[in-house]
C-alpha cells in the first residue's frame, strides 16, 4: 500500500480564499484524523472519521472550517475564507481501529501558507 | 480534557548515550502512543500501548497505568534518532504533548 496520501504538499495562497486539502486513507482502515500542527500549538486533533461518519469535530477551530468523508477512500478538509492565522502543517492520519486504540498512518501533511 | 505533560522539551547526546524521554498525563486513558517526527516534518509512530512494555530494535516504551506516566528509552543512541518525539494519549479524544526535540552528536 502506499500509505496516507495527502494533496497539495504546499499551497500559498492569499487571504478570504478557499482552501481545500485532500486525504486518501490507507484501503481498509476504518478512521480518518484530521490535525494542525503550528510552532506555538503543537498538534491538534480537529476531527476525526469513523466509518466516513464524523464522530468528533470539536477541534475545528470555526465555522470556516468544514470537513467531509463521501466514501472510505477520500476525505478533504476546507477553509473558506482563509486567514493568515490558518498558515500551518495540517496532517491526515489513517488507523484500522477506533480512537486512540489502533496505530496511527500519518500522510506527509500539507503545508499551508496564508498571506 | 486531559493535559499531557512532556519532559526534557529539548535534550542533546552523545551517540552512545542511553535516553530517556517521559510523558505524565492526567485522566485515565486506553491507550498511549508514542511518535516520531523527522526534521523532514513526516510523523511515523513507534508504539501504541496500554499497559506494560514494549520494544522495537533500541526503543524501549513502558507505562504505568496507576501512576499515568510512560517513558521512552533509547539505548546507544545515534545521530539518525535525532527528531521530535511526541507522546499523545487516547480517552474520548487523541491529546498530544508539546514534543522532545533530541539531538544526537556524533
Amino acid at each position: 500500500d502506499a500509505g496516507v496520501i495527502q494533496s497539495p504538499r504546499h499551497e500559498v495562497t492569499e487571504m478570504g480564499q478557499e482552501v481545500t486539502l485532500r486525504c486518501k486513507p490507507i484501503s481498509g482502515h476504518n478512521s480518518l484524523f484530521w490535525y494542525r500542527q503550528t510552532m506555538m500549538r503543537g498538534l491538534e486533533l480537529l476531527i476525526y472519521f469513523n466509518n466516513n461518519v464524523p464522530i468528533d469535530d470539536s477541534g475545528m477551530p470555526e465555522d470556516r472550517f468544514s470537513a467531509k468523508m463521501p466514501n472510505a477512500s477520500f476525505s478533504t478538509l476546507k477553509i473558506q475564507p482563509s486567514e493568515p492565522r490558518d498558515s500551518a502543517v495540517y496532517f491526515c492520519a489513517s488507523s484500522w481501529d477506533r480512537l486512540g486504540t489502533g496505530e496511527l498512518f500519518f500522510g506527509e501533511g500539507s503545508r499551508l501558507t496564508v498571506l | 480534557k486531559n493535559e499531557v505533560e512532556q519532559s526534557p522539551q529539548n535534550l542533546t547526546a552523545q551517540e552512545g548515550e542511553f535516553i530517556t524521554i517521559n510523558c505524565s498525563y492526567s485522566v485515565g486513558i486506553s491507550a498511549l502512543h508514542w511518535l516520531q517526527q523527522h526534521p523532514g516534518g513526516g510523523i511515523v509512530s513507534l508504539f501504541m500501548l496500554s499497559s506494560g512494555k514494549k520494544k522495537h530494535g533500541r526503543l524501549i516504551a513502558t507505562i504505568n497505568i496507576q501512576e499515568k506516566h510512560s517513558s521512552l528509552h533509547i539505548t546507544a543512541s545515534h545521530p539518525r534518532d535525532s527528531a521530535v518525539y511526541i507522546c499523545a494519549v487516547a480517552d474520548y479524544q487523541l491529546t498530544f504533548g508539546k514534543g522532545t526535540k533530541l539531538s544526537v552528536i556524533p
